[in-house]
């Protein structure tokens, strides 16, 4: 199976700060990464898909970058409303896994 | 507008089976793959199984085979998963998930539905 580590677990951020999240996968992946936002009690939301495809809809201020085992998720100037937990996932091979969450709280 | 919604959760005692639904809508279901994504109270996401878009092809986490089966209705647009034997690291709150577009990763979600299994 393929672990895939974030970094950090979570960080305290203020609004406007520039934040960027690491996802880090056991082998590579190509570039079959996606990252997601979910906010408490919420149901998990799809930001961005093949690495660094934002996914319509999602605020131009999310970007991602990386392929192969290293991957980046960088919010440009963090909102109230990014204030959430970020989840990369791999879709590159079976069984599809998920990294343990980065969560974004307010510094 | 894409609509995912589950139903079918609720508490049973380990060993005993439960029936989950999704119906979906505002898109064409029969063109996508579908998937079932679960989250234990606290903890992060699990993608738990999947199925191909005529339902002639399954994946599960091992975690899950041999007790949990993936299915779909195209007529009736809905996605089913039958959960057998169940053990209380089961619990969980479980997302039906559209795939982007045979791909594997998630960009539509459901609300949930939460399973708890405890005598």
């Amino acid at each position: 199976d393929i672990q895939m580590t974030q970094s950090p677990s979570s960080l305290s951020a203020s609004v406007g700060d520039r934040v960027t999240i690491t996802c880090r996968a056991s082998q590579g992946v190509n570039s079959w990464l996606a990252w997601y936002q979910q906010k408490p009690e919420k149901a998990p939301k799809s930001l961005i898909y093949a690495a660094s495809t934002l996914q319509s809809g999602v605020p131009s201020r999310f970007s991602g970058s990386g392929s192969g085992t290293d991957f980046t998720l960088t919010i440009s100037s963090l909102q109230p409303e990014d204030f959430a937990t970020y989840y990369c996932q791999q879709y590159n091979s079976y069984p599809l896994t998920f990294g343990g969450g980065t969560k974004v709280e307010i510094k | 507008e894409v609509q995912l919604v589950e139903s079918g959760g609720g508490l049973v005692q380990p060993g005993e089976s439960l029936g989950l639904s999704c119906a979906a809508s505002g898109f064409t279901f029969s063109n996508y793959w579908m998937n079932w994504v679960r989250q234990a109270p606290g903890k992060g996401l699990e993608w738990v199984a999947n199925i191909n878009h005529d339902g002639s092809e399954e994946q599960y986490v091992d975690s899950v085979k041999g007790r949990f089966t993936i299915s779909r209705d195209n007529a009736k647009n809905s996605l089913y998963l039958q959960m057998n034997s169940l053990r209380a690291e089961d619990t969980a709150v479980y997302y039906c998930a559209r795939d982007q577009l045979s791909s594997g990763n998630f960009a539509y979600w459901g609300q949930g539905t939460l399973v708890t299994v405890s005598s």
